[in-house]
């Protein structure tokens, strides 16, 4: 069972645009929703994080959305640069924290075209 | 501050063998998760370390298993190996016992031939 849905698989996107990926999840005990950016042949590095207790965080070019009652968060690269060519994961876990586990999406592979 | 390491980065086994993955948490974190990336099946959390002790498992047979020292270093071993355990390893840690960021090394790619 898919507990985090994310979309789209891949995008293009060009150089100064705005890139927007979503995800969707089931389990309301969710409490805690971070994206990571992973570049080939490295592990994912955390980006930016929200909890539901806010609708959105900005953190330089990086915007999360979230919207609690559709059970959905996105994430913004506004000016995109070709050095956002990556692929990217949504997550959540529990109020466990760590002990809880992250539960990924499957990812998207964005490129930025120049 | 040095991040997570993780060694060996590359590991190609035989079917059937077993094989002991090991990684160092960020200095001062206690926290160590093991994941294992696959083209197909994507993340997937294998277990979690704080303070020498199991927090939790995800859905993965008793052939992984795992420990942790006193010093938060950690390992995980595979046993009995088999074709689809070839993936990606990553190790993440966290602070504290309710730290909710966690931070990945760079994985160890395990092939299974």
């Amino acid at each position: 069972q898919q507990q985090v849905k994310q979309s789209p698989q891949s995008l293009i996107v060009q150089k100064g645009g705005i890139s927007i990926i979503n995800c969707a999840y089931e389990n309301t005990a969710f409490d805690y929703f971070p994206w990571y950016q992973q570049f080939p042949g490295k592990g994912p590095a955390l980006l930016i994080a929200i909890r539901p207790d806010v609708s959105e965080k900005k953190e330089g070019r990086f915007t999360i959305s979230f919207n609690k009652s559709a059970k959905q968060f996105s994430l913004h690269i506004m000016d995109s640069q070709p050095g956002d060519s990556a692929t990217y994961f949504c997550a959540a876990t529990g109020s466990g924290g760590g002990a809880d586990g992250l539960t990924f999406g499957k990812g998207t592979h964005l490129i930025i075209q120049p | 501050k040095a991040g997570v390491t993780q060694t060996p980065r590359y590991l190609i086994k035989t079917r059937g063998q077993q094989v002991t993955l090991s990684c160092s948490p960020i200095s001062g974190h206690r926290s160590v998760s093991w994941y294992q990336q696959t083209p197909g099946q994507g993340l997937q959390f294998l277990f979690e370390y704080f303070s020498e002790t199991q927090r939790n498992k995800g859905n993965f047979p008793g052939r992984f298993s795992g420990r942790q020292f006193s010093n938060s270093r950690s390992e995980m071993n595979v046993s009995t190996l088999e074709l689809g355990d070839s993936a990606l390893y990553l190790c993440a840690s966290s602070g504290g016992a309710l730290s909710y960021e966690q931070y990945f090394g760079p994985g160890t790619r395990l092939t299974v031939t």
